[in-house]
């Protein structure tokens, strides 16, 4: 089956700092790219949904300058959380194409 | 706009018992509606989903989903429990494809299914 990885895997990071967190769809190329962060014992939540060369259209309630998504190509997106808070601390996780393929997910702990 | 109500958090069965998770979801639209496993630290992985035809749709590691209109509901079952069961599983919702060919999911908070030896 189709292989999507993220990286890293598990990140820690101080308080005001920004963390990068890569999605790679190994096999098969997404015009769509689906960004959830899921809360500990809580369910997935969309933050954001981008096309391929285009602006990500976000969520409500999710800060565009704060996760910042590039989807630069059909196999590769990123996003970048600046000035990072320990409330951003969450499991981010990617979707190409939605639906059908998750990537591994994405721990981040900001302390 | 689309919701999902997953009924019991914590649901705990017998090796070897039914296994019977509940999902209802309310949708302005036909629906697409999804169960999806996740194991502790890792990713999402889809075991079945229904999007139109036959309203019982089996899915991978024995375990199936009845597609009930009137009922609203999408529950998923396995007739025997195995040990490898045990993980977090999620029911989603989505509308109908999109001109991308996909839309986007509205998850259920979750049950976390636990098998007793």
């Amino acid at each position: 089956g189709a292989v999507v990885s993220q990286h890293p895997s598990w990140v820690i990071c101080k308080s005001g700092t920004s963390v990068k967190i890569e999605c790679r769809s190994l096999d098969f190329q997404a015009t769509t790219m689906f960004w959830y962060r899921q809360f500990p014992k809580q369910s997935l939540m969309l933050m954001a949904t981008s096309n391929e060369g285009s602006k990500a259209t976000y969520e409500q309630g999710v800060e565009k300058d704060k996760f910042l998504i590039n989807h630069a190509s059909l196999t590769l997106s990123t996003l970048t959380v600046t000035s990072a808070h320990p409330e951003d601390s969450s499991f981010y996780i990617c979707s190409p194409g939605g639906e059908q393929y998750f990537g591994p997910g994405t721990r981040l702990t900001v302390t | 706009a689309q919701s999902v109500t997953q009924l019991g958090s914590h649901v705990s069965v017998s090796e070897g018992a039914l296994v019977l998770l509940r999902c209802n979801y309310s949708s302005s639209v036909p629906p697409y509606l999804f169960w999806y496993v996740q194991y502790p630290n890792q990713g999402l992985q889809l075991l079945l989903k229904y999007t139109t035809g036959a309203t019982l749709v089996k899915g991978i590691n024995g375990f199936e989903a009845e597609f009930k209109k009137s009922e609203t509901s999408f529950h998923l079952t396995k007739p025997s429990a195995h040990m490898s069961d045990a993980a977090e599983y999620f029911c989603a919702v989505s509308g109908p494809l999109s001109n991308f060919g996909n839309e986007k999911l509205t998850f259920g908070t979750g049950t976390r299914l636990t098998i007793i030896p």
